[in-house]
């Protein structure tokens, strides 16, 4: 069973350059979130998702973007990187409310920005 | 202040000890208490929840959730050096979004 799937692994970017972080799942999980992870901070979430075609903001949306056009599916688009943006970001998703199933959580993309 | 605060560590303890780890939180609104576990360079694993006050127990691990004091606590019994990991309390309101602690990395020493 892949699970969640997360793709590059790591990634170093210039200030001002784009990118999409790429998050995938096979388990038919209706919701899908995008956390990020700094040190010493536990993890902020970015965005999240209740299906295909709803996505909403979280406590960190700020200069990040999704869209969620398949179940499976929930892209991170970071526009004019900033240093601030340098973290780790994961994906998760969930059957249901996550009080009765958890979330499952990717592997994580480590993000450089320089 | 912080929804939820957890014990920063980081913790050492030798092999067989027992692990406390603790958190507090300031929101009312928790519903759902979980620990999640998360191995260096990998993402969070959810380990235990519950959603009432008092234990539960899963082998080794025990949750223990105050709601009148709004405290939560994991304990690992017989520790082992393969439970050396960042330990994530987490909490949920009635929605989709949980809040994270901010990790306390325990070192079980064989």
């Amino acid at each position: 069973n892949a699970g969640v799937t997360q793709t590059p692994k790591f990634r170093i970017l210039k200030i001002g350059q784009s990118m999409t972080l790429q998050c995938t799942q096979d388990m038919n999980h209706n919701y899908m979130y995008w956390y990020r992870q700094d040190p010493g901070m536990g993890l902020k979430l970015i965005y999240y998702s209740v299906g295909a075609g709803i996505t909403d903001k979280g406590e960190v949306p700020n200069g990040y973007n999704v869209s969620r056009s398949t179940t499976e599916d929930f892209p991170l688009r970071l526009e004019l990187a900033a240093p601030s943006q340098t973290s780790v970001y994961f994906c998760a998703s969930s059957l249901g409310i996550p009080g009765d199933y958890g979330y499952t959580f990717g592997s994580g993309t480590r993000l450089t920005v320089v | 202040q912080k929804e939820v605060e957890q014990d920063p560590g980081p913790l050492s303890v030798p092999e067989g000890a027992i692990v406390s780890l603790n958190c507090t939180y300031s929101n009312s609104a928790f519903q759902y208490f979980m620990w999640y576990r998360q191995y260096s360079r990998k993402g969070p694993e959810l380990l235990m929840y519950t959603y009432s006050s008092g234990n539960k127990e899963d082998g080794r691990f025990t949750a223990q959730v105050d709601k009148s004091s709004k405290y939560i606590s994991l304990f690992i019994r017989d520790s082992q050096p393969s439970d050396s990991a960042t330990y994530l309390c987490a909490m949920l309101r009635n929605d989709y979004k949980l809040s994270f602690g901010a990790g306390t990395t325990v070192t079980v020493r064989a």
